[in-house]
């Protein structure tokens, strides 16, 4: 069955440390990745697709399919990161829905 | 430029009771989405749309139904509302359905007692 998995519900860092945000997905077929996240008190937005292969607001996320991972990095987190991610798959058979993870909260300390 | 708009965005209501969630977009998208989210767990997808007068059931259907009448608005009803139904919902849409780049509303939290 398709899955994404996010297996840290909350991840804390200090104020210029790496971040690492962790998803790995089960898919038979090519899957498509993304990552959404959800500031406070705004509304889910798509922060970056695997196929971009682009870094936004410093995160960048390689596709792994060895490992069957789409992990998120940035070298020197920031406050302004703290909020909630997403990783999310299109299922490629399926009309391009999304299975999503149950996301990671960041909390990045001063 | 609005994108989209959730309605209400939070709501009690007691069992057995029904009640209509609207969401409503500007962008002239074709796809609209309706998931809900529940404590740790992913957005799942509860029902979708793929264009004016379509709608085909998504992840967890069960105990809602939904309308597509205008391009531009997608209904989401429950008819009986049950305690399980307490969730936040959130509509999203796109402007295709390769392109997986939703715009979501800002989210309907729904309560059942």
């Amino acid at each position: 069955a398709q899955r994404v998995t996010q297996p840290e519900k909350l991840l804390s860092v200090f104020k210029g440390a790496p971040v690492e945000l962790k998803c790995n997905y089960s898919y038979s077929g090519s899957p498509e990745l993304f990552w959404y996240v959800q500031y406070s008190r705004q509304r889910l937005q798509l922060l970056l697709r695997h196929i971009s292969r682009e870094s936004i607001k410093g995160f960048t996320a390689d596709l792994n399919k060895g490992e069957t991972s789409f992990h998120l990095k940035k070298p020197f987190a920031q406050e302004e990161d703290s909020a909630m991610y997403y990783c999310a798959l299109s299922r490629m058979d399926s009309n391009y829905q999304l299975i999503w993870g149950a996301g990671t909260k960041l909390i990045i300390k001063p | 430029n609005a994108g989209v708009t959730q309605t209400p965005k939070f709501r009690v209501l007691k069992t057995g009771q029904s009640m209509t969630l609207l969401c409503a977009q500007d962008m002239n998208h074709e796809y609209m989405y309706w998931y809900r989210q529940d404590p740790g767990m992913g957005l799942r997808l509860i029902h979708y749309s793929v264009g004016e007068g379509t709608t085909a059931k998504g992840e967890v259907p069960d105990g809602y139904n939904v309308s597509r009448l205008k391009k531009q608005n997608f209904l989401l009803g429950l008819e009986s509302a049950a305690p399980s139904q307490t969730s936040v919902y959130f509509c999203a849409s796109s402007y295709s359905d390769r392109v997986v780049a939703y715009t979501f509303g800002s989210g309907t939290r729904l309560t059942v007692v």
